[in-house]
């Protein structure tokens, strides 16, 4: 059965702490996102990448960055945390060709205080 | 701004009526069109898609209906059941690229 595994379910963090998501897929799929779901903003993308060591910015970069060493895995940094970054945040894989299937790991719900 | 947009937030529907949850575009070059599936504490899960050059698709209790020049899709559950209750998202994405846009969701609430 294909995976998508999020290190964390639940992660607390304060304010200014450097902040780690990492996730990992084993399917050897090309393609990783992260995403974060807010309610009644829905999904939306912070950063993807489409093979190892390339990223690509999504809809809302702005205080993460990304780190693909490795086809299977692809983390996500909080540079200094605030608390508008606390969210579910969810990491998913494709195949290129894929017609835009994605598999979802259960997400990270994580509170900065 | 929003590129993939459900007006409706929640949606309340007896056990065993027709669900039709529905989704608008605003990006004409949108060509492929997916519906996923979210039960709270876990990811995301496809449901069904659809590409551009159709206007149905069926899967099982499963439509999704394209309407091109109204940039407007709907997702048909029939019959539905209580295991449908769950947070329904529309998404989107271009030819040639991998990422897709989604929209805010729709909470399906059946009640049986």
């Amino acid at each position: 059965d294909v995976k998508v595994t999020q290190s964390s379910r639940y992660l607390v963090k304060r304010t200014g702490e450097k902040v780690f998501l990492e996730c990992v897929q084993d399917m050897d799929h090309e393609n990783m996102f992260w995403y974060r779901q807010d309610p009644g903003l829905g999904l939306r993308l912070i950063y993807f990448s489409y093979d190892v060591k390339m990223k690509e910015k999504g809809d809302i970069p702005e205080g993460y960055s990304v780190s693909r060493e490795k086809k299977e895995r692809f983390s996500l940094i909080l540079e200094s945390a605030s608390t508008n970054q606390t969210s579910m945040y969810l990491c998913a894989s494709s195949s290129t060709g894929g017609a835009g299937k994605l598999f979802f790991g259960s997400g990270t719900q994580l509170s900065v205080l | 701004d929003q590129q993939v947009k459900q007006n409706s937030p929640s949606l309340s529907v007896q056990e065993g009526r027709i669900s039709i949850l529905n989704c608008d575009y605003t990006n004409s070059m949108f060509d492929y069109f997916l519906w996923y599936k979210k039960y709270p504490a876990e990811g995301p899960t496809f449901l069904i898609s659809i590409s551009s050059i159709k206007d149905k698709n069926e899967d099982g209790r499963f439509t999704v209906f394209l309407n091109k020049s109204a940039k407007h899709l709907s997702l048909h559950i029939v019959p539905s059941q209580p295991g449908d209750s769950a947070v329904y998202f529309c998404a989107a994405k271009n030819f040639g690229n991998e990422k897709l846009t989604f929209g805010t969701g729709t909470r399906l609430t059946i009640i049986p």
